[in-house]
């Protein structure tokens, strides 16, 4: 079935390190792709997405790009903030019909040190 | 404009209790989803609300239960709970014709003692 496979966290850096979170996927045809972030304490935020192959996704300082050959979706960012702390999921959605759901990686948690 | 809203924020439960949890989606939009994230974990598919239907469903049981009204919010229902249930349980909204977006609520932290 499908599947997201994230890089185990957690990932501490500090302030102004580029950052890289490995994605990887297994999906039957081609699903749309999402990085949400979610803060402590609070629910889901849509960081990114992108919904065919070689998309760029990007906002705030983050990009990740849909790469269909090696199936993956790395986020980077070239100069973390201590804002930034936060864990990151990764996402797909299928794009067989009546397929609706997402289907989230386990997450990884970024902590950066000022 | 208001995004997507849950209540309760916190909820408490002992084991054997039913929960009602509900969720109203961000204007606009038609579809409701819910998910269940275990602490330390991704958030896993429930199921999907539209047009007052359940479209489709995780690999939950029959415990959870669900119901979207004519006004698009929605109510999910866990029956018989158990400690494994403790959970953030959220809701997600998408606008018409686009399911593969979805918009999350803030979540409803479920604590079963």
């Amino acid at each position: 079935g499908d599947s997201v496979t994230q890089m185990e966290g957690p990932v501490t850096l500090s302030e102004e390190a580029f950052l890289t979170i490995n994605c990887t996927y297994t999906a039957t045809g081609y699903p749309s792709l999402f990085w949400y972030v979610q803060y402590p304490g609070e629910g889901l935020q849509l960081l990114l997405k992108a919904t065919k192959a070689d998309d760029k996704g990007s906002n705030k300082g983050f990009e990740a790009t849909y790469r269909k050959e090696t199936t993956s979706f790395h986020l980077e960012k070239g100069s973390v903030q201590v804002s930034d702390s936060a864990v990151y999921f990764c996402a797909l959605a299928p794009r067989t019909s009546g397929t609706y759901k997402y289907i989230f990686g386990t997450g990884t948690r970024l902590k950066v040190l000022a | 404009d208001a995004g997507v809203t849950q209540s309760p924020t916190h909820l408490i439960k002992t084991r054997g209790q039913q929960v009602t949890l509900r969720c109203s989606p961000k204007s606009g939009h038609d579809t409701v989803s819910w998910y269940q994230q275990a602490l330390g974990q991704g958030p896993q598919f429930i199921f999907q609300y539209y047009e007052e239907e359940e479209r489709q469903r995780g690999n939950f049981p029959d415990r959870f239960s669900g119901h979207q009204f004519p006004n698009y919010s929605s109510e999910l229902n866990v029956n018989a709970l158990l400690l494994g249930d403790s959970a953030l349980y959220l809701c997600a909204s998408s606008p018409p014709g686009q399911g593969f977006e979805q918009f999350f609520g803030p979540g409803t932290r479920l604590t079963v003692l």
